[in-house]
């Protein structure tokens, strides 16, 4: 079945540094990404969806100049949350979608901002 | 605007137990809806759908059925297995296919053997 992967697992970081999570489709193209945010105990919140080669389209509320998603190439989105804040210690999961098909999601990303 | 409400857990049975995770939605036109199930350490798969009315999504034991008249989609299972234990998220979608994804909270499963 398809897979999709994200790196790294989980990421600890200081208040004020950026960090990048990546999300890889393995044996698919996906001409669509998606970009969620899980707190706990909650739903799965939908940030941004990205289509290669195009900006991404994000949710009311989600800052574009705080979570920068890139889709380079048809099997690689990155998320890069800027400036870092304890606020944004949370859960991030991708989901990649080929063609006309359902979305196929990552394991998620556990980020701890101290 | 479009939500999806399902019971809170956790839920816990007993192996070869009967299932029943409640799920209701809100939606204006025709959403498609899922049931999503996450194991430990694991991404979440799909694990049945249906797109209109009176459809039955099914799959590894587990059954659903889209019914318009009181918004529900339940998730149902005849004998539980211990394998079972996970997350299980209700979902609709609105858009084509399956775009813009609207989850519930999840409900957690532990099955006992």
């Amino acid at each position: 079945g398809a897979v999709v992967s994200q790196h790294p697992s989980w990421v600890i970081c200081k208040s004020g540094t950026s960090v990048k999570i990546e999300c890889r489709s393995l044996d698919f193209q996906a001409t669509t990404m998606f970009w969620y945010r899980q707190f706990p105990k909650q739903s799965l919140m939908l940030m941004a969806t990205s289509n290669e080669g195009s900006k991404a389209t994000y949710e009311q509320g989600v800052e574009k100049d705080k979570f920068l998603i890139n889709h380079a190439s048809l099997t690689l989105s990155t998320l890069t949350v800027t400036s870092a804040h304890p606020e944004d210690s949370s859960f991030y999961i991708c989901s990649a979608r080929p063609r006309l098909d359902t979305q196929y999601f990552g394991p998620g990303t556990r980020l701890t901002v101290l | 605007g479009n939500s999806v409400t399902q019971m809170e857990g956790p839920v816990t049975l007993s192996e070869e137990a009967f299932l029943t995770i409640n799920c209701t939605y809100t939606a204006t036109g025709y959403p498609s809806l899922f049931w999503y199930v996450q194991y430990p350490g694991e991404g979440l798969q799909l694990l049945l759908k249906a797109t209109k009315a009176d459809d039955k999504g099914s799959n590894k034991g587990f059954e659903a059925t889209y019914r318009k008249e009181t918004t529900s989609f339940h998730l149902e299972k005849g004998s539980v297995q211990v394998s079972d234990s996970a997350v299980y998220f209700c979902a609709l979608s609105d858009g084509f296919g399956d775009d813009k994804i609207i989850f519930g909270k999840g409900t957690r499963l532990h099955i006992l053997p």
